[in-house]
């Protein structure tokens, strides 16, 4: 149980697209949805809370016009870099937690984002 | 300011032996502790979580160990397999945000 399917896994553009990454939960509803960045041999970098049918919120630092995040459904949540540029290059990882707090977050497999 | 540290960035250990890992934290906040484990080009897999309320919470061979006052927690790995290999990750939370806050992980090698 506790699946959470993220797509795509890898993706390579061009510099000034914009791009989409879809994050479901597949086996569970998930009220909170969180969205991380990890750069290579760093920690996981919180950017964004969602819960759902409600606004993201964005930690500090992180553009919210730049990193759209929309929590539609109890199973899906979508961020999308936009204009996006070789800086954005990253790994970027979505997890999904439960109406119950106490419950931990799932993560996906996380997509590979290059810029180029 | 790195909240949560884990500050050895790796370590080897022989099959069958015991694995422990270290995690510090800074904030007297958290009350809610996981770890994680993380192949390459994975998410993290949930392993074990301790509330601050106890000491230790035990799930097969993975034991965690909370010490509040040191604000250290670690896991010990028992016995440890090839298969346990990974980049293990602590994090900590509080109930009033329930954001993760991650440290910057341990690679461990069981070596066959």
């Amino acid at each position: 149980g506790a699946v959470v399917s993220q797509h795509p896994s890898w993706v390579i553009c061009k510099s000034g697209t914009s791009v989409k990454i879809e994050c479901r939960s597949l086996d569970f509803q998930a009220t909170t949805m969180f969205w991380y960045r990890q750069f290579p041999k760093q920690s996981l970098m919180l950017m964004a809370t969602s819960n759902e049918g409600s606004k993201a919120t964005y930690e500090q630092g992180v553009e919210k016009d730049k990193f759209l995040i929309n929590h539609a459904s109890l199973t899906l949540s979508t961020l999308t870099v936009t204009s996006a540029h070789p800086e954005d290059s990253s790994f970027y990882i979505c997890s999904a937690r439960a109406r119950d707090r106490d419950q931990p977050q799932h993560f996906g497999d996380g997509t590979r984002l290059s810029i180029l | 300011d790195q909240q949560v540290k884990q500050n050895s960035p790796s370590l080897s250990v022989q099959e069958g032996r015991i694995s422990i890992l270290n995690c510090d934290y800074t904030n007297s906040m958290f009350d809610y502790f996981l770890w994680y484990k993380k192949y390459p080009a994975e998410g993290p897999t949930f392993l074990i979580s301790i509330s601050s309320i106890k000491d230790k919470n035990e799930d097969g061979r993975f034991t965690v160990f909370l010490n509040k006052s040191a604000k250290h927690l670690s896991l010990h790995i028992v016995p440890s397999q090839p298969g346990d290999s990974a980049v293990y990750f602590c994090a900590a939370s509080d109930t009033g945000t329930y954001k993760y806050i991650f440290g910057t992980g341990t690679r461990l090698k069981v070596l066959a």
